[in-house]
């Protein structure tokens, strides 16, 4: 499984957008990239997940280059509610996911 | 999106006892997974359930631990015989209805408190 790099803390005001970069340099041919986000004390939530180029949900936008070394997981327009872990994750699994320890967004007013 | 129940939410045990914690997806499902992460650490992979057997399960998951599908719809893990060490929050996960088996849905967790 391709191992994630990605900043440990972000901090952001309501109403900006954030960005979250994620390296993942030995990423292979078969790995999807995949987000997700976590509250305290709640179970992770899935929220984007692309293979290359640009992928919008609801939720997120996924920006992946050409070369798929990284990934920017961006949130349009944060909310104090959008304060939680953000996790990237690489892989072809089966299901076994591999969390690392994510990045940590607060939203101040 | 699917929905996930576990209970109980909350466990407190003496160490050395055994513990069953209980999932339940609101429709049958072929794959389970168990995670736990334990205060202030990351998620951890425990087992995956595919099909009444298990496919994979990490280093965690020792003879202490077994997974069951006692009726077709819970899905159950045992550890026997408590450790301090154990006290964690339990997810279990499911996979996302038309979605690959990586994104998945948790349900709300049980936490584990081993006295």
């Amino acid at each position: 499984l391709a191992k994630t790099t990605q900043p440990i803390s972000m901090d952001s005001y309501e109403g900006q957008e954030v960005n979250i970069t994620c390296s993942h340099n030995n990423i292979a041919t078969n790995d999807y990239i995949t987000w997700y986000q976590q509250f305290p004390s709640q179970g992770p939530r899935f929220i984007i997940q692309g293979y290359k180029t640009k992928v919008t949900n609801e939720v997120a936008s996924l920006f992946i280059p050409a070369d798929r070394k990284s990934s920017t997981l961006s949130l349009p327009r944060v909310s104090l509610s959008d304060t939680a872990v953000y996790y990237c994750l690489v892989g072809d699994s089966w299901g076994k996911l591999q969390f690392g320890a994510g990045t940590q967004v607060v939203v101040t007013p | 999106e699917p929905e996930v129940t576990q209970t109980p939410s909350h466990q407190v045990t003496q160490m050395g006892q055994e513990v069953i914690l209980r999932c339940v997806p609101i429709s049958n499902h072929l794959y389970f997974y168990w995670y736990r992460q334990i205060l202030g650490q990351k998620v951890e992979f425990l087992v995956s359930f595919y099909n009444n057997e298990i496919s994979e399960k990490s280093e965690i998951f020792d003879d202490q631990f077994s997974v069951e599908r006692p009726d077709g719809s819970n899905f159950t893990l045992k550890i026997r015989s408590t450790k301090l060490e154990d006290s964690a929050m339990y997810f279990c996960a499911i996979p996302l209805l038309g979605g690959r088996t990586d994104t998945q849905y948790f349900g709300p967790g049980t936490r584990l408190t081993v006295l």
